[in-house]
């Protein structure tokens, strides 16, 4: 199976920051990772696709990045709405494995 | 859009089934474009996928649940389902039923559905 860390585990961060994530495979493998965001209660919503792709209907100041093993999340200027836990999710190979998540905070 | 709402019992008691089915709107479990997808969230911890199966029949189970989990498909209700044998505590979690566009990313998911296994 294909290990998936992110870091850090939770951030604190104001209104308008730039934010990062990210998360790490314990093998290299191209392009098939997937950005959700959880909100508490609610279902996993997808973000970013295919390391990059942004879903529709997305805000344009998610983005994705990364190949190999490293990839990232940013968030361009953060909003309270972006409060949640947010995970990644590798789709290179069966099982899908998930990330253990980033809890996002508004200050 | 693809909309999904799990039904089944909350309350599950130890070595029962645990079953649990996907009803699918806006959409149909025929498309080729989807696997129909199962996972789950231990309260307080991180997603699990458990498998999924497309409108063949056929269908990916990860391992550790493999040999416990059933899952099947029906086409006239427009609906999959999930069966998982022998619970334990350890699977009381909030089960998602999603779409899986390409078998690759969950684009489409139902609300979960809290299930507990306890006496």
């Amino acid at each position: 199976d294909i290990q998936m860390t992110q870091s850090p585990s939770s951030l604190s961060a104001s209104v308008g920051d730039r934010v990062t994530i990210t998360c790490r495979a314990s093998h290299s493998f191209s392009g098939f990772l997937n950005w959700y965001q959880q909100k508490p209660g609610k279902a996993p919503k997808l973000l970013i696709f295919g390391a990059s792709s942004l879903q529709s209907g997305v805000p344009s100041r998610f983005s994705g990045s990364g190949s190999g093993a490293d990839f990232t999340l940013t968030i361009s200027s953060l909003q309270p709405e972006d409060s949640a836990t947010y995970y990644c999710q590798q789709s290179w190979t069966l099982p899908l494995t998930f990330g253990g998540g980033t809890k996002v905070e508004i200050k | 859009q693809v909309q999904l709402q799990e039904s089944g019992p909350g309350l599950v008691k130890p070595s029962q089934t645990l079953s649990l089915t996907c009803t699918v709107s806006g959409g149909s479990v025929s498309s080729r474009a989807y696997y129909w997808s199962w996972f789950r969230q231990p309260p307080g911890k991180a997603l699990e996928w458990i498998g999924y199966i497309y409108y063949t029949g056929s269908t990916w189970y990860n391992p550790p649940l493999k040999s416990r989990l059933t899952m099947s498909v029906d086409t006239s209700k427009n609906q999959f389902s999930l069966n998982l044998t022998s619970v334990t505590a350890a699977d009381t979690a909030v089960y998602h039923c999603a779409s899986v566009r390409a078998a690759r990313e969950a684009d489409n998911w139902g609300q979960g559905t809290l299930v507990t296994v306890s006496s």
